[in-house]
């Protein structure tokens, strides 16, 4: 399996700009989580959707976020207008979900670097 | 919320040491896991741990659910052992993964 695939690995832009970040998850997992990395906040949960569907997006910053899952292969996260304060690693991460047993090990993908003017 | 610590947030070694990263979590979880992210940011699953002991290799892990906190060991420490190690607590009633905060782990050769 050639595993969580986002791209792109790098996104410069300026601000005001939409940005749009794209994730495949591992064909056959059905859940999948959106994160963002900086240094003064570490790893934050923004979104995870489960079959498809939203269950919690308590961690998107505001409305200038959107996420969406179309498909069980693919994910987009949107952002829109950008800020320089959006700028940060977004890491997507699946895992395949269990509800009796919870036994799920996440899967990453490489990030997108994104970086706003 | 759950509050994920873990410790020390920095390490230097000397290669051929060994350590004990620790990480400690404020609620019951389902399930553990830790992470390595690499010099060049990838994060690598390193165990998936929700209680008693594993290990791979020079790396093994503890997990004591019912005090609340899991220990990561590094043996024989080598320079590509570099980058943060993070710990994963997976909530039980909300079913979603929350990092700690992380321990940068620095090898010398």
């Amino acid at each position: 399996d050639a595993g969580v695939i986002q791209s792109p690995r790098h996104e410069v832009t300026e601000m005001g700009q939409e940005v749009t970040l794209r994730c495949k998850p591992i064909s056959g997992h059905n859940s999948l989580f959106w994160y963002r990395q900086t240094m003064m906040r570490g790893l934050e949960l923004l979104i995870y959707f489960n079959n498809n569907v939203p269950i919690d997006d308590s961690g998107m910053p505001e409305d200038r976020f959107s996420a969406k899952m179309p498909n069980a292969s693919f994910s987009t996260l949107k952002i829109q207008p950008s800020e320089p304060r959006d700028s940060a690693v977004y890491f997507c991460a699946s895992s395949l979900f269990q509800w009796k047993t919870a036994n799920e090990k996440l899967f990453f993908g490489s990030g997108t670097q994104l970086s706003v003017l | 919320g759950i509050q994920v610590e873990q410790s020390p947030p920095d390490l230097i070694l000397q290669e051929g040491a060994n350590s004990t990263l620790r990480c400690n979590f404020s609620d019951s979880v389902n399930n553990l896991q830790w992470f390595h992210q690499n010099p060049w940011g990838q994060l690598i699953n390193l165990f998936y741990i929700p209680s008693g002991t594993k290990q791979n290799g020079r790396l093994s892990a503890t997990t004591v659910a019912t005090e609340r906190y899991s220990l990561l060991y590094i043996s024989s420490s080598q320079t590509t052992d570099s980058g943060v190690y993070f710990c994963a607590v997976l909530l039980r009633r909300t079913y979603k993964y929350i990092f700690g905060t992380g321990t940068r782990l620095k090898v010398l050769a």
